[in-house]
């Protein structure tokens, strides 16, 4: 089992702030990394997924990055609203297609 | 739009009830996975399959079983439900193995059991 692990657990910002969560990872058998958002009492829905060291990818306000050699992504939220407020998951994925899933970034935006 | 429904939002079940979660998909996904998240836990896998009446464990298989005998259903079983069993229980489907072979979730499932 890979162990993914996801920084800061809960953030809490004002209406828009910058923010950016990590998400570690271990490199070997690396096959992509996935970003999800997840929010309250939603399916979680994918944001980018992003398999080259050095690729960055950007939807709006939000973006991220990869690092595959040191196993770690960043996600950046620019301008932060409310209607960001959700858990922000990572999960890599390897190459027998399985997901691990990290704990999550619990992302809190007050108006 | 994919869409991957599960049957109930919310279930509370009694100790040493047999309990069934289902899944459907629309989309004529080969894979399907089910998924539990505990407080302060990453996404779980439980079991997942990969065609019609084909199973494979995940990481946590243990108290739970699934059948799937049509490529757009996928359900979970707990034979004997146990509190240790309460959780926030998610299914997902994906095409076959790519770069991009994101998965689809359902709105979960929140289980409890008495």
């Amino acid at each position: 089992i890979l162990n993914v692990e996801q920084s800061p657990q809960s953030l809490h910002v004002q209406e828009g702030d910058s923010t950016n969560f990590t998400c570690s990872f271990p490199s070997s058998n690396f096959y992509a990394l996935h970003w999800y958002r997840w929010e309250t009492a939603k399916s979680p829905e994918a944001l980018f997924v992003m398999t080259l060291n050095g690729d960055e990818k950007k939807k709006g306000r939000i973006s991220a990055t990869l690092n595959t050699k040191e196993g770690y992504s960043y996600l950046y939220i620019k301008g932060s609203q409310p209607e960001d407020s959700a858990t922000y998951l990572c999960a890599p994925q390897d190459n027998f297609n399985k997901f691990y899933f990290g704990s999550g970034t619990k992302l809190n935006v007050k108006p | 739009d994919v869409k991957v429904t599960q049957s109930s939002r919310y279930l509370v079940k009694r100790t040493g009830e047999k309990v069934f979660l289902e899944c459907v998909q629309d989309m004529d996904h080969e894979n399907m996975f089910w998924y539990r998240q505990d407080p302060g836990l990453g996404l779980r896998l439980i079991y997942f399959s990969y065609d019609v009446k084909m199973k494979e464990k995940g990481d946590i298989p243990e108290g739970y079983s699934v059948s799937r005998e049509k490529k757009e259903r996928f359900s979970l079983i707990l034979e004997s439900a146990s509190t240790n069993q309460t959780s926030m229980y998610l299914c997902a489907s994906s095409a076959p193995r790519g770069p991009y072979n994101e998965q689809f979730f359902g709105p979960g499932t929140r289980l409890t059991v008495l």
